[in-house]
């Protein structure tokens, strides 16, 4: 069965400390590999897409993800957060037609 | 290109009642996907529509609901009979070709049965 799982419901961290979110995903073949990013009452916003090649993709907005097929993850982080990257993050899967995604990851950023 | 357009952003209505959501994709984008969202949970995939057929259907969409995407273009999703199990977030989005070409979000529009 195709799924997605961040472990991580919440996740808090100070401003201008380093990010990781996490994502695991369970699928037939290799995917595709999505984040997204929601800010209340804004639609899903793309971040970084990974569909082969380089594990190691670059986003929007200073974010990065690193596709570990040995561990079926792909995995966001960001060196040094901002107050405004305060929003939920969610990680997504599919291929050839829709995707799937993940519960997501609420991200709380501390002055 | 003003993006992915949802009509309307929230509505509130009675238990038992009938309600319409209109999305309009990007212009040249042929599909269209519809996703529900709940508080607290990632999006669920509804239904997809290349040009105007309709080409999946998740268990999700009971036979209370119904997509339509007359004519490659804008496309609508009744619910017939509202449940309050139906209060979510319904987000619709759009993509030039399979899935690779990636989806882009409207701002949803929020349904509350009372």
């Amino acid at each position: 069965a195709q799924s997605v799982t961040q472990p991580d419901i919440h996740i808090t961290v100070s401003e201008g400390a380093s990010l990781e979110l996490r994502c695991n995903y369970s699928y037939g073949a290799t995917p595709y590999l999505f984040w997204y990013v929601q800010s209340p009452g804004q639609g899903l916003q793309l971040l970084l897409k990974y569909f082969s090649g380089d594990t190691l993709v670059q986003g929007i907005k200073g974010f990065e993800a690193e596709f570990k097929r040995s561990q079926s993850s792909f995995n966001l982080r960001k060196p040094s957060v901002h107050w405004s990257d305060a929003a939920e993050y969610f990680c997504a899967v599919g291929r050839d037609d829709k995707i799937i995604f993940g519960k997501g990851t609420r991200l709380h950023i501390l002055p | 290109d003003t993006g992915v357009s949802q009509d309307p952003r929230h509505k509130i209505t009675k238990r038992g009642q009938n309600v319409t959501f209109r999305c309009d994709p990007i212009s040249e984008h042929n599909r269209l996907y519809w996703y529900r969202q709940t508080l607290g949970q990632g999006p669920e995939f509804l239904t997809y529509f290349q040009n105007e057929a309709q080409l999946e259907k998740s268990r999700l969409l009971s036979d209370r609901f119904s997509a339509e995407r007359p004519k490659g273009s804008f496309s609508t999703l009744e619910i017939q009979r509202t449940e309050q199990g139906d209060s979510a977030m319904y987000l619709c989005a759009s993509s030039l070709g399979q899935i690779a070409n990636v989806l882009t979000f409207g701002a949803g529009s929020r349904l509350t049965v009372l």
